[in-house]
C-alpha cells in the first residue's frame, strides 16, 4: 500500500491555459475525493466518486471544472480556461467505502496561475 | 452541518502534553466529531473521532463532554514533529462516506 498519489505535484501555467491533475488512490477504495485549499484556509469540498460515478458535486465545481473516474480507479481534474483565482493546492483523498471512517489524503497538487 | 470554533494557534512545550480545545453547540444527536490535522506541505491526517465517550488511540486522546458542546484532543507528550493545523470536523454518521467541512483549524507549534 503505497498512499494516494498526485501527479504532477506543482504546475505553473498561465492564465488562460488548461490543466490537468491526476490521483491515484489506494487500490481497491471505492471512494475518491477532490478538495481545494487555498493559502491559509482549511480544504474546501469539490466533488466525490463511488467507482466511476461521480456523486456530488460542490458549487465551487465551476463549468471550466471536470472530474473523471473512467474505470474506478485513478481520477483526473480538469480545469479549463485558468484564472488566478485557482491558484490553490488540489487535494485527493480516498476512502475503502461509504462506511469508512477515515479518508486518506494525498500530497496534492499545487497550481499557481500566472 | 454543525459548525465548529478553534483556537487560530496554540503553543505547546515539547513533552508536555497538548490540549486542543473545539467548540460545537449546535451539533446534534447523530453527528460525531472528527479531528484530523495537516503538516506543512502534506494532506489532512485522520487522528481520531467520537460520538459521546471519550476515545484514545495510539496518537491521541478525545474528550467530549456530557453535553457534547465542546471537545479537546489530547496529544500526551507533544513532539515537534506534531507542529502542524489541526482541524476539528462534524460530521453526521460514523463514516467518511460525506464530504469533510473544514473550518480554519488550530495551528500548534511544538516548541523545544
Amino acid at each position: 500500500d503505497t498512499g494516494v498519489s498526485q501527479d504532477p505535484r506543482h504546475k505553473i501555467t498561465k492564465r488562460g491555459q488548461n490543466v490537468t491533475f491526476r490521483c491515484d488512490p489506494i487500490s481497491e477504495h471505492n471512494r475518491l475525493y477532490w478538495y481545494r485549499q487555498t493559502l491559509g484556509q482549511g480544504p474546501e469540498f469539490l466533488t466525490y466518486f463511488q467507482n466511476e460515478a461521480q456523486l456530488e458535486k460542490s458549487r465551487l465545481l465551476s463549468d471550466r471544472f471536470s472530474a473523471e473516474r473512467p474505470k474506478g480507479s485513478f481520477s483526473t481534474l480538469e480545469i479549463q480556461r485558468t484564472e488566478q483565482g485557482d491558484s490553490a493546492m488540489y487535494l485527493c483523498a480516498s476512502s475503502p467505502t461509504m462506511y469508512s471512517y477515515e479518508q486518506y489524503f494525498g500530497p496534492g497538487t499545487r497550481l499557481t496561475v500566472t | 452541518d454543525a459548525k465548529t470554533t478553534q483556537p487560530t494557534s496554540m503553543d505547546c512545550a515539547e513533552g508536555r502534553a497538548a490540549n486542543l480545545p473545539c467548540n460545537h453547540s449546535t451539533i446534534s444527536g447523530n453527528e460525531y466529531v472528527y479531528w484530523y490535522r495537516q503538516i506543512h506541505s502534506q494532506g489532512p491526517q485522520y487522528i481520531i473521532h467520537g460520538l459521546k465517550n471519550n476515545e484514545t488511540n495510539e496518537m491521541a486522546s478525545l474528550i467530549i463532554t456530557e453535553d457534547r458542546k465542546s471537545s479537546t484532543l489530547i496529544l500526551p507528550h507533544a513532539t515537534l514533529r506534531d507542529t502542524a493545523v489541526y482541524y476539528c470536523i462534524v460530521m453526521p454518521g460514523e463514516n467518511a462516506g460525506n464530504m469533510l467541512t473544514f473550518g480554519g483549524g488550530t495551528r500548534l507549534m511544538v516548541k523545544p
